[in-house]
């Protein structure tokens, strides 16, 4: 069974870096077979994708976040990770992890996400 | 960047309702559609993918249909637990890109 797990800090000040990791169980991110993706959704709005990469490390970026953004994966940790720098209160969201199964190319397993808030 | 716009954005139904919401692409994207639902405090789950492929274990009164820049999801008969919001998602290109979503309330 396939288990994504989000973890990082919950509260990230203005200007800093936000940085989250992606724990898979069940399958590995160095298969060939799927995409992971980052997406988040502000409270009470709706979802936004941010990034997805492929196990070989070609990425795929949101052009509004891509100056911003950094998706990579840890092979020997079996995380993906996200990295969004100059943070704003604006960033502030439940952020996803999900596969990007082969149903479609649509997100058929998702993390619980996290909610991260940018405040000082 | 290829626009979803969802319809309605809410409504009120009964249990037992039939429940269509449509979703609409700014430019034509062939099947590459998915349709998610959200409740409160969780992460969306696939419903249907390709637009109208019903994802393994999900009930029967889901259906998609639609091809080209117009979709729409059905709900034959709504059930309690089918209070949610329901987003569409084109899967055709990058930047993947959702519709506003269309809350499901109970009237």
């Amino acid at each position: 069974q396939v288990q994504l797990q989000e973890s990082g800090p919950g509260l990230v000040k203005p200007s800093e870096t936000l940085s989250l990791s992606c724990s898979l169980s069940g399958a590995s991110f160095s298969s060939g077979d799927y995409y992971w993706a980052w997406i988040r959704q502000p409270p009470g709005k709706g979802l936004e994708w941010i990034g997805t990469i492929y196990y070989n490390g070609i990425t795929y970026y949101n052009p509004s976040l891509k100056s911003r953004v950094t998706i990579s994966v840890d092979r020997s940790e079996n995380q993906v990770s996200l990295k969004l720098t100059s943070v704003t209160a604006t960033d502030t969201a439940v952020y996803y992890c999900a596969r990007q199964g082969n149903s479609g190319r649509s997100f058929d397993y998702w993390g619980r996400g996290t909610l991260v808030t940018v405040s000082s | 960047d290829i626009q979803m716009t969802q319809s309605p954005s809410s409504m009120s139904a009964s249990v037992g309702d039939r429940v269509t919401i449509a979703c609409r692409a700014s430019q034509g994207i062939n099947q590459w559609l998915a349709w998610y639902q959200q409740k409160p405090g969780q992460a969306p789950k696939l419903l249907i993918y390709a637009a109208s492929f019903l994802q393994s274990g999900v009930p029967s009164r889901f259906s998609g249909s639609g091809s080209g820049t117009d979709f729409t999801l059905i709900i034959s008969s709504l059930q309690p637990e089918d209070f949610a919001t329901y987003f569409c998602q084109q899967t055709h290109s990058f930047p993947r890109t959702f519709g506003g979503g269309t809350r499901v309330e109970i009237k």
